[in-house]
């Protein structure tokens, strides 16, 4: 079974300056999918940026960028001039390619961006 | 563009009672899903559709049943709604094209709590 560990529950920053965010995951799988999402007080959930596990480069969605280790089964999100819109819970998310369709979340990071 | 739409967005129930969350939404996916949100914890899949009229268990399926009569909407059901069922539920979609997959949209979530 698949799992998604988020190290850090909880995460601040100053507005203006770069923040990294941890996620590790565990599968046998090889070809996956990989996501960000970010769930402000409003408790939507938004799609943040997307890896596909086959794509050695990294995703850049403006300044939202992650470091996709796939060796090391690493999957961290960087939030480059931080916004006090920012602020949210940050999830990270695993999904195989091809038959089961498990979006595995994990547990989340509170990000705040303080002003 | 209503995007995935959920009613209602809060409910009060007594142990019990019996109750169906709605999730429509209007951009023709294929797939639609029903998560719940704990504290302290990332969303787990309860029950999934790829299609009208098909089903399926997710990770924490006990308790819950669903429907998908129509493509566009996707129905939660307590039949004996428990305490332990108190959480914030979310429906998505998700479009399926050429076996890539699609991110899933989130609508904003119903609160429900059973006393």
């Amino acid at each position: 079974a698949q799992t998604v560990t988020q190290s850090q529950p909880e995460m601040s920053v100053q507005e203006a300056e770069t923040v990294t965010l941890s996620c590790t995951y565990d599968t046998s799988e090889n070809n996956y999918y990989l996501f960000w999402y970010k769930q402000p007080p409003s408790r939507q959930m938004i799609l943040v940026i997307r890896q596909e596990a086959y794509k050695q480069q990294n995703a850049t969605e403006n300044r939202f960028s992650v470091n996709f280790q796939k060796a090391a089964k690493s999957f961290s999100l960087k939030i480059s001039d931080s916004q006090l819109g920012d602020t949210a819970m940050y999830f990270c998310a695993f999904m195989p390619q091809g038959g089961s369709e498990k979006l595995v979340f994990g547990k989340g990071t509170k990000l705040t961006v303080n002003p | 563009n209503a995007g995935v739409t959920q009613t209602p967005k809060f409910r009060v129930l007594k142990t019990g009672q019996s109750m169906t969350l709605l999730c429509a939404q209007d951009m023709n996916h294929e797939y639609m899903y029903w998560y719940r949100q704990d504290p302290g914890m990332g969303l787990r899949l309860i029950h999934y559709s790829v299609g009208e009229g098909t089903t399926a268990k997710g990770e924490v399926p006990d308790g819950y049943n669903v429907s998908r009569l129509k493509k566009q909407n996707f129905l939660l059901g307590l039949e004996s709604a428990a305490p332990s069922q108190t959480s914030v539920y979310f429906c998505a979609s998700r479009a399926y094209r050429d076996r890539v997959t699609q991110p899933q949209h989130f609508g904003d979530g119903t609160r429900l709590s059973i006393l």
